[in-house]
């Protein structure tokens, strides 16, 4: 089990850029999600994926962004022309829905994250 | 509109003592609560989490105690060690129609402080 991956770990990018990131999940996890945690805050909710389908997508993810899942494993979240608003860290996590509880309740492991600055 | 709320947002304890974080949400709905410990430039990693049907749950030095009428969980550490200074953050997840929780939704951490 090699963790959930996410490449780059550093991006710096000029305002009106594109960027792109990949978040690879934990083999066996076939929900995977997107945060993004800025200065003195805790993560906030960007998307969620269920194999390859999106399911739902935080207002925070604006018309800019957009990402996917192709084959229900790596992730792709895209920015078009970057603002320096968005500078932040990038989070990917996975889960696995575990079935066998009373309660249907899983644990997402998290990537460590891509960091975005943009001049 | 903060729905997970960390008072408190630095701590600072001394190597071998109780360390005690907490927690207070506003929605009722959230039935799955988790702690995650974060280091600069690092993803959360996971440390313990419970159910809301649940009011203690115990892995080692961590405990997380949950009260849900006073809408307030607690992080317990003992005994603290260096090793343990770090962003602690709790978060929360609520079932949807599907039956499965999915986002999870943070304080803004609180940043402890293990002094040798």
């Amino acid at each position: 089990d090699t963790g959930v991956s996410q490449d780059p770990r550093h991006k710096i990018t000029k305002r009106g850029q594109n960027v792109t990131f990949r978040c690879d999940p934990i083999s066996e996890h076939n929900r995977l999600y997107w945060y993004r945690q800025t200065l003195g805050q805790g993560p906030e909710f960007l998307t969620y994926f269920q194999n390859e389908a999106q399911l739902e997508k935080s207002r925070l993810l604006s018309d800019r962004f957009s990402a996917e899942r192709p084959k229900g494993s790596f992730s792709t979240l895209e920015i078009q022309r970057t603002e320096q608003g968005d500078s932040a860290m990038y989070l990917c996590a996975s889960s696995y829905p575990n079935i066998k509880l009373a309660v249907r309740q899983e644990t997402q492991y998290f990537g460590p994250g891509t960091r975005l600055l943009v001049l | 509109d903060q729905q997970v709320k960390q008072n408190s947002p630095s701590l600072s304890v001394q190597e071998g003592r109780i360390s005690i974080l907490n927690c207070d949400y506003t929605n009722s709905m959230f039935d799955y609560f988790l702690w995650y410990k974060k280091y600069p430039a690092e993803g959360p990693t996971f440390l313990i989490s419970i159910s809301s049907i649940k009011d203690k749950n115990e892995d080692g030095r961590f405990t997380v105690f949950l009260n849900k009428s006073a809408k307030h969980l607690s992080l317990h550490i003992v005994p603290s060690q260096p090793g343990d200074s770090a962003v602690y953050f709790c978060a929360a997840t609520e079932a949807f129609s599907g039956g499965s929780n999915y986002k999870l939704t943070f304080g803004k951490g609180t940043l402890l402080t293990v002094n040798p």
